[in-house]
């Protein structure tokens, strides 16, 4: 079993809609939880970035952690068909073990 | 700021060929990655180097070496390449130990294919 899961998708969605991305991990030891972006032929991309539970919105996007559930979640919304990418999560254990681990990827097409 | 910059961006080797991939990084990070991408994989990693002067093994070593050259550079090398090493290989930077934050910054990656 993959320490972090990642439903791949593809996600087709019209755009303005909200798209809903989710993580599962079995570590209980992960504390920084991240999503990054990558566009086709291209690397990632940092999107968000958070520490334990809660919850972090930054403009159109929104990252909830729930570490009792071991469960991360990205929301975006009005979705644009700029937001065409592969979002993959990413976390760590901590500042002294600063390795990410990655989920697989879960690729978005937003239609205009 | 070119943030973390690699080379080639595309390589074409014969099975058995040998290449050293080039990464460098302008943030003055003390860490330092190398992942490979493939297709329902995710991104795995092959090496790390912890700050200058040090490296260690991830999940997918084998077949790679590695060398930190300097706080800027570190270099990943395929010694007799695998059709199985047929990749989009990405290098990536972080602050590093008990900075406080560990997201790393991504290169635009190298596709390699091995004949």
């Amino acid at each position: 079993q993959k320490e972090v899961e990642q439903d791949p998708g593809p996600l087709s969605v019209p755009e303005g809609a909200i798209v809903s991305l989710n993580c599962t991990y079995s570590n209980s030891a992960f504390q920084y939880f991240m999503w990054y972006r990558q566009y086709s032929r291209k690397g990632p991309e940092l999107l968000m970035y958070t520490y334990s539970s809660g919850n972090k919105e930054d403009g159109r996007f929104t990252a909830q952690v729930d570490k009792s559930s071991k469960y991360i979640s990205l929301f975006i919304r009005d979705s644009q068909p700029s937001d065409s990418a592969t979002y993959l999560c990413a976390m760590s254990r901590g500042s002294n073990d600063y390795k990410l681990s990655f989920g697989a990827g879960t690729t978005v097409t937003v239609r205009a | 700021n070119a943030g973390v910059t690699q080379t080639p961006k595309f390589q074409v080797l014969k099975t058995g060929q040998s290449m050293t991939l080039q990464c460098a990084q302008d943030m003055n990070h003390n860490s330092m990655y190398w992942y490979r991408q493939d297709p329902g994989m995710g991104l795995r990693l092959i090496y790390y180097s912890a700050s200058e002067g040090t490296t260690d093994k991830g999940e997918v070593p084998n077949g790679y070496n590695v060398s930190r050259l300097n706080k800027r550079e570190f270099s990943l090398r395929l010694e007799s390449a695998a059709p199985s090493q047929t990749s989009v290989y990405f290098c990536a930077s972080s602050e590093g130990v008990g900075r406080g934050r560990t997201e790393a910054f991504f290169g635009q990656g190298t596709r390699l294919t091995v004949v």
